[in-house]
């Protein structure tokens, strides 16, 4: 079936460092692949998308690029801030009833 | 736009009783509605999947006369958590996808934290 790995957090980083958090997934066909953000309390927000190879997600600095050859898709950032403290969830979706797959999450922690 | 929202944010209620959680898609017609379990540090599991107009699809190990999904409209759906145990505390998130065009996007909810003591 279907699953997506996640790198294990917590990933603490300071103010201004380079994030990634790896995300690589198994499934049949072509997936699309997303990357959600849970902030403390709350619930799920949609970061970005890929629907094909090659596509790159991007919002708010945030980037990831759909990898086919390497099934993969990591999260990346140039410049983290304390505000982007949350945890990440990798995710895909496949098949007609769009169920989606969702990584354990990743919690970053970004301190001043 | 796509905003979902769920009600109530927050119930706490005895073992025993009934909690209804309502799940919303404020600005679209939701064709497909997801509910999600989530303990803590954990990620986001299944429940199950509802359809506008017929009977949810329930994953497997998921007690469907516990859990029981209404989905009415195109944009309300339902989950009601009958004679609500501790072990049933948990953060409960609905999703909906869109009815208008071939997006695979869930947008979800705030979620509801159910405790019963």
């Amino acid at each position: 079936g279907d699953s997506v790995t996640q790198m294990e957090g917590p990933v603490t980083l300071s103010e201004e460092a380079f994030l990634t958090i790896n995300c690589t997934y198994t499934a049949t066909g072509y997936p699309s692949l997303f990357w959600y953000v849970q902030y403390p309390g709350e619930g799920l927000q949609l970061l970005l998308k890929a629907t094909k190879a090659d596509d790159k997600g991007s919002n708010k600095g945030f980037e990831a690029t759909y990898r086919k050859e390497t099934t993969s898709f990591h999260l990346e950032k140039g410049s983290v801030q304390v505000s982007d403290s949350a945890v990440y969830f990798c995710a895909l979706s496949a098949g007609g009833y769009q169920k989606v797959t969702f990584g354990t999450g990743t919690k970053l922690q970004v301190i001043p | 736009g796509a905003v979902v929202s769920q009600h109530p944010s927050r119930v706490i209620c005895k073992s025993g009783t009934s909690v209804k959680i309502e799940c919303r898609s404020l600005d679209f017609q939701a064709t497909t509605m997801f509910w999600y379990r989530q303990f803590p540090k954990q990620s986001l599991m299944l429940m199950a999947t509802s359809n506008e107009g017929s009977k949810a699809t329930y994953e497997q190990g998921v007690e469907k006369d516990k859990f029981l999904i209404n989905h009415a409209s195109l944009t309300l759906s339902t989950l009601t958590v009958t004679s609500a145990h501790p072990e049933d505390s948990s953060f409960y998130i609905c999703s909906a996808t869109a009815l208008a065009g071939l997006t695979d996007t869930q947008y979800f909810g705030p979620g509801t934290r159910l405790t019963v003591l």
